[in-house]
């Protein structure tokens, strides 16, 4: 079993929809969650972090379930330049080596 | 502010050959980890630097080793290559104690 695992996708979705990626992780005594962004042959950016209470930046929604070891992220009103890779991340120990999922492909169609 | 930096943006090497890969981070960051993207999967962890030490190494072989400098500057070595060390490697530079990790732009090896 893969350390995080997420849907490969692609998910194909119209411009306005909203959009859900789930991802799960092994290791319950994971310290920190996050969701990179990855566009075609460039480098991961941070999105953003997901906190247990559950964060939202614009039209990006994260939440973590700790007792489930899942982590969503919820994308509304999707736009065109969403169309990326989506990488859910995780810190397993305090040493800061991050643990990345396979990603998430999202295409949004006019 | 200058962003991480990584040298060269692509490389090609023949198997058994030797790569050095550069990396300069982010300003005011002191901590150096290491990459490797294969097509289609996520970044794999090889590992990270710190105090001009290894101090987190990933399930590597030996035949990938690093080094940093007093600049906070590091390189990547990888030697006897393979045609499965063909990837994308990525540095991620941040502060010790902080989380958040920025990536370079990359360094894109194909082995022939």
């Amino acid at each position: 079993r893969k350390e995080v695992e997420q849907d490969p996708g692609p998910f194909n979705v119209p411009e306005g929809a909203t959009v859900a990626f789930n991802c799960t992780y092994s290791n319950s005594a994971s310290q920190s969650f996050f969701w990179y962004r990855q566009d075609c042959r460039k480098e991961p950016k941070l999105l953003m972090s997901v906190y247990s209470s559950g964060n939202e930046d614009g039209r990006f929604t994260a939440q973590l379930n700790r007792a489930s070891q899942y982590i969503s992220l919820l994308i509304r009103d999707s736009k065109l330049s969403d169309s990326a890779t989506y990488l859910c991340v995780v810190n397993m120990d305090a040493g800061n080596m991050l643990t990345f999922g396979g990603g998430t492909r999202l295409m949004v169609k006019p | 502010d200058a962003g991480v930096t990584q040298s060269p943006t692509h490389l090609i090497k023949t198997r058994g050959q030797q790569v050095t890969l550069r990396c300069s981070p982010k300003s005011g960051h002191d901590t150096v980890s290491w990459y490797q993207q294969a097509l289609g999967q996520g970044p794999q962890f090889i590992f990270q630097y710190y105090e001009e030490e290894e101090r987190q190494r990933g399930n590597f072989p030996d035949r990938f080793s690093g080094h940093q400098f007093p600049n906070y500057s590091s390189e990547l070595n990888v030697n006897a290559l393979l045609l499965g060390d063909s990837a994308l490697y990525l540095c991620a530079s941040s502060l010790r104690g902080v989380e958040t990790q920025y990536f370079g732009p990359g360094t894109r090896l194909l082995v022939l």
